[in-house]
Order: C-alpha cells, then sequence, then structure tokens
C-alpha cells in the first residue's frame, strides 16, 4: 500500500513553545489529509480535514489558533501545536487520502507529544 | 453527521473460534465503510472496505464484512481466530462530507 511518512515520532517540548508536526505521502498525491488525536486506550477523534490549497476544516471543539495546520501541497501537511501546555500531550495521527469518499486513507505512524 | 457506534469495547474468544466486531452506522448519505485494525505500537491498517459495490466485502487475513442497509451494520467476522489477531480495530465511516470517522475501537482478545 501506499506509504504516509509522519516525523517527528516522539517529541517533547517545554511549556509555552510551538511543536511541528509533518505528514508527507511518499507515492501518491493525497488531495486530503485528516489529523487525529489519540487518548491512551481511546479511540481517534478526529481534529481536522484538510483539503490541498484551502483552509482546513477543524471540528467543533478543536481550536484552530492552537492548531495550526497547513496543507501547502500534494504531498505535505503539517499541524503546529502552537503555545503547547501540559493538556496538550498526546499521540497525534495523520492520514492521506488520494480520491475522495470511496478510497481508503493511509495513516502515518503517529507522533507521541509529551509538553513539559 | 455521520458516526459509527461499535457495540462491543472488549472481545475474547479462543484462538480457532469464530470472530464477530460489531459495528453499526449513521449516514445521511450512501456511507462508505472500513475497518482499521491497530497492533501495539504499530500504525493503523486497512483489513477492507465497503464502497457501494458487493455488500459481502472480504479483506486481509481472512477478515469480511457485510453491509447491512437495513439494519445499517457493517460487522467485521472471521471464521477463525488466530493469536495474531489480537489487536484494536476500527469501524469508520465516509460520505459525502469526505470527513472519516472512526469509532470507539474494539479490543480484540484471542486466548491459546
Amino acid at each position: 500500500g501506499a506509504v504516509v511518512s509522519q516525523h517527528p515520532s516522539r517529541v517533547i517540548c517545554k511549556s509555552g513553545t510551538s511543536v511541528k508536526i509533518e505528514c508527507r505521502s511518499l507515492d501518491f498525491q493525497a488531495t486530503t489529509m485528516f489529523w487525529y488525536r489519540q487518548f491512551p486506550k481511546k479511540s481517534l477523534m478526529l481534529m481536522a480535514t484538510s483539503n490541498e490549497g484551502s483552509k482546513a476544516t477543524y471540528e467543533q471543539g478543536v481550536e484552530k489558533d492552537k492548531f495550526l495546520i497547513n496543507h501547502a501541497s500534494l504531498t505535505l501537511s503539517t499541524l503546529t501545536v502552537t503555545s503547547a501546555h501540559p493538556e496538550d500531550s498526546s499521540f497525534y495521527i495523520c492520514s492521506a487520502r488520494q480520491g475522495i469518499r470511496n478510497t481508503e486513507a493511509f495513516f502515518g505512524q503517529g507522533t507521541r507529544l509529551t509538553v513539559v | 453527521a455521520q458516526s459509527v457506534t461499535q457495540l462491543d469495547s472488549h472481545v475474547s474468544v479462543s484462538e480457532g473460534t469464530p470472530v464477530l466486531l460489531r459495528c453499526n452506522y449513521s449516514s445521511s448519505y450512501s456511507p462508505s465503510l472500513f475497518w482499521y485494525v491497530q497492533h501495539p505500537n504499530k500504525g493503523l491498517q486497512l483489513l477492507l472496505k465497503y464502497t457501494s459495490a458487493a455488500t459481502l466485502v472480504k479483506g486481509i487475513n481472512g477478515f469480511e464484512a457485510e453491509f447491512k442497509k437495513s439494519e445499517t451494520s457493517f460487522h467485521l467476522t472471521k471464521p477463525s481466530a488466530h493469536m495474531s489477531d489480537a489487536a484494536e480495530y476500527f469501524c469508520v465511516v465516509s460520505d459525502r462530507s469526505n470527513d472519516m470517522r472512526f469509532g470507539a475501537g474494539t479490543r480484540l482478545t484471542v486466548k491459546p
């Protein structure tokens, strides 16, 4: 299957700083990318959906000024956690899809963010 | 908005016995439905998908699922469980909105 690379896999940052997570589709063009947050032993919570070249659509309750998403090209999307706080510590997962709703999405390996 | 409900948070079976993981969906449009598996410390892998073609869908590793519109269900089955099937399983729905939304997940335990 297609490969989605997410980087970094782990990051520790201090409170108040910003962290950027990258998500790349290595062998296909991703028209849509998704960002999820997964709490321990819980499901994936959709944070936002981004289509290349347009603004991301955020889910209700997700602060767009805190979680900045950029999908500048068909192979790259970034999530920046701004002014991070300990409660932002979580597992963040991206996925990418080449087509529309009936095509599968491919997932990155996830990023473990710890804010100290 | 579309959503999925996974009826069991945890299913435990013995090796060699059948597996049934239940999923019900809610969607205003004809949905696409997926089952993904997440092994510990590994990424999510697609098991199978339904996209309005055949209602009985066969996936990898012997899994299959049947789309039943009348019951709004998309249950995942396997005739004979293997130890390596122990993992977290997610039912996912996507419809006209193009989002992909996950169910709460079902943890499958396989006993020797």
